[in-house]
């Protein structure tokens, strides 16, 4: 079974709905991060978390919110969802390592279309 | 700020050809340097890291890379591509005792020809 599971795989959804994707992880990590790739712009952070009780927002986190229900399990919403939401999104977790040196494991991805 | 830049949105080589994929840093002070790669529908898997105890680092599949500190460079190497190396590749940079999180490069998608 893989570490890093992501449902759903592929969702369709309209302008203005809500939308929540999820993420588990088996790694026993505290960290987990949630990016969304677009092509020609790599991945960009949209939120992270260390531990139940610490969320923190990326770099592109407006119209998103994150929900850390437990330490496997790290929620992304799209509160009303737009066109220019429409993207590939990834979950990651690493595991606590001094000074930056965490390996990200990733997800296999969630493709998320807004019409 | 951070940020990193990857020269070449695609890269195309011959089947046995030299593979080499550009990565530049911008930091003051030399961060943690990773390289990551996708294959066709599938998340990111580390392929190696700079952590400054050695410059050139050894990674999976045959893949290296030397840290340059003079010419803020990461380069990604391999002496003979295979078809399976066909992926998208992507350099990021992470600051050493800073918030840990990972800042990209926009990939370089890596097509190798028979």
């Amino acid at each position: 079974d893989a570490d890093v599971t992501q449902t759903p795989r592929n969702r369709i959804t309209k302008t203005g709905k809500r939308i929540m994707l999820e993420c588990s992880q088996t790694k026993g990590h505290d960290r987990m991060y949630w990016y969304r790739q677009d092509p020609g712009l790599g991945l960009r952070l949209i939120y992270y978390s260390f531990d139940v009780k610490d969320i923190n927002k990326g770099e592109i986190s407006d119209g998103y919110s994150v929900s850390r229900q437990a330490q496997a399990k790290f929620s992304l919403s799209l509160e009303s969802a737009i066109p220019n939401q429409t993207a590939l999104y990834f979950c990651a977790t690493s595991d606590r390592t001094s000074g930056g040196l965490d390996t990200q494991y990733f997800g296999p991805g969630t493709r998320l279309t807004v019409l | 700020a951070q940020s990193v830049t990857q020269l070449g949105s695609h890269v195309s080589v011959s089947e046995g050809a030299l593979v080499l994929l550009r990565c530049n840093y911008s930091s003051s002070v030399p961060p943690y340097l990773f390289w990551y790669v996708q294959y066709p529908n599938q998340g990111l898997q580390l392929l190696l890291k700079y952590t400054s105890a050695a410059t050139l680092v050894k990674g999976i599949n045959g893949f290296e890379a030397e840290f340059k500190k003079s010419e803020t460079s990461f380069h990604l190497t391999k002496p003979s591509a295979h078809m399976s190396d066909a992926a998208e590749y992507f350099c990021a940079v992470s600051e050493i005792g800073g918030s840990y999180k990972l800042i990209f490069g926009s990939g370089t998608r890596l097509l190798v020809r028979p």
